[in-house]
């Protein structure tokens, strides 16, 4: 069966530090993946799209890498903030389908001042 | 306005009450969708609209009835249900499907919060 898995443990991290998420996911032929920042009580926000022919996108402090051999996308905020703490949620789009994103259950990051 | 609008925020309802939960798009998009989040579990998506027409409907009890009266309204019709059903519930929409593959970035209400009693 098709599995989208981030870590359920959450992430705590010193500020001015780099925090890295994972998603790994199986039994997938990605057209493309998003990341998304969801706060307590809040709809998520899309941060970051990577299609599944690219490597690595960049925007501001964030950094998604794809590598579609291992099956996995990490997520690097860097020079963390407080501000950072949130959930992030990895979904993916299938090729060939109907290319609506399923979600996983997200990754909370927590950044210590 | 901006964004994807959802009222109400919080709901509460017993198993023998009829309810329902409107979203309101301003971003001018053709597609939206409902999907159910509970604790410790990802995001379930239930119903998608495209172009006010239903195109996909994840196996949801019927007791879960939605209605796509023009592109920029969503509801969800709630009719006897359950504690389980307690959770929270999110309105999204995007530009369109993404079926080019291109990918589709979704914009999400806020939310609302529902307890059934």
């Amino acid at each position: 069966s098709q599995k989208i898995e981030q870590n359920s443990e959450a992430l705590n991290i010193q500020e001015g530090k780099t925090a890295t998420l994972t998603c790994n996911y199986t039994n997938y032929s990605p057209a493309y993946l998003q990341w998304y920042r969801q706060d307590p009580g809040r709809g998520p926000v899309f941060l970051l799209l990577i299609r599944e022919n690219e490597k690595e996108k960049r925007k501001e402090r964030l950094k998604v890498t794809f590598d579609t051999t291992l099956k996995q996308s990490l997520f690097h905020i860097t020079a963390s903030q407080p501000a950072d703490s949130a959930t992030y949620l990895c979904a993916l789009a299938k090729s060939g389908g109907s290319y609506i994103p399923t979600f996983g259950r997200g990754t909370s990051l927590i950044v210590h001042p | 306005e901006t964004g994807v609008t959802q009222t109400p925020r919080h709901l509460v309802m017993g198993m023998t009450n009829k309810k329902s939960l409107k979203c309101e798009q301003h971003l001018g998009h053709n597609a939206m969708y409902w999907y159910k989040q509970s604790a410790k579990k990802p995001l379930e998506l239930m119903f998608v609209y495209s172009l006010e027409e239903r195109v996909e409907n994840n196996s949801v009890p019927s007791r879960f009835s939605p209605e796509c009266p023009n592109s920029s309204h969503l509801f969800l019709h709630l009719h006897t249900l359950q504690p389980e059903d307690s959770a929270l519930y999110l309105c999204a929409s995007s530009q369109d499907l993404g079926l080019a593959g291109w990918g589709n970035e979704q914009f999400f209400g806020p939310g609302t919060r529902l307890t059934v009693l």
